[in-house]
């Protein structure tokens, strides 16, 4: 059965650093989002995309944040300057044509030192 | 406020002791009503997705209903493997469906 994965699981940084969080959405997919939960809290929503572009993001989303799909199969997270508040498990998610259900991956943990 | 409020935070049950959990929901438009599962350190997995009130979905022990105010998954003679924390999402008319998550209820089933 198709699924979405995530790589790395686990990336451990310094304050400052830029990390990049890897994602290989469903491969017949077009719409493809990034949420995140801090432990303990919510899933929230990050951002959207399609046809290569942003179509959504919500206010934690800011310019230190940033999406590229940078071929046919890969959907990318970059934040440029990590902070503290940043740790939390990454979420990878798809969404193909039809329907409005979303396929999650596994999840990167990001920790920040 | 696009809200989605989820009941109760945690619930123990005995195997075969059947319950259901409570999400309500406070949104300006609603286009879908999801269920997922999430097992600890993993992404959630999709389970239901209900779209207009008296609709009803049903999988194994698992049964989810919606009204106009609130969604409810029932949970028939559950098993320990049933143990996860489940979660409600909504998705917006007019939105490029972004999910609205609830906190979870954290269900744990004793044998």
């Amino acid at each position: 059965e198709p699924e979405v994965t995530q790589t790395p699981s686990h990336q451990v940084t310094q304050m400052g650093q830029e990390v990049i969080l890897r994602c290989v959405p469903i491969s017949n997919h077009l719409y493809f989002y990034w949420y995140r939960q801090i432990l303990g809290q919510k899933v929230e929503f990050l951002v959207s995309f399609y046809n290569n572009e942003i179509s959504e993001k919500s206010e934690i989303f800011d310019d230190q944040f940033s999406v590229e799909r940078p071929d046919g199969s890969n959907f990318t997270l970059k934040i440029r300057s990590t902070k503290l508040e940043d740790s939390a498990m990454y979420f990878c998610a798809s969404k193909g044509q039809g329907g409005y259900e979303q396929y999650f991956g596994p999840g990167t943990r990001l920790t920040v030192t | 406020e696009d809200q989605v409020t989820q009941s109760p935070e945690a619930l123990r049950l005995q195997e075969g002791e059947s319950s259901s959990l409570n999400c309500s929901y406070t949104v300006s438009g609603l286009r879908g009503l999801f269920w997922y599962r999430q097992d600890p350190g993993k992404g959630p997995e999709f389970l239901f997705t209900l779209y207009s009130a008296g609709e009803e979905k049903e999988k194994e022990r698992l049964k989810a209903t919606l009204t106009k105010k609130e969604s409810f998954l029932h949970i028939t003679a559950p098993k320990p493997e049933d143990s996860a924390t489940y979660l409600c999402a909504v998705t917006l008319s007019g939105g490029y469906n972004k999910l609205i998550f609830g906190a979870g209820t954290r269900l744990a089933v004793h044998p």
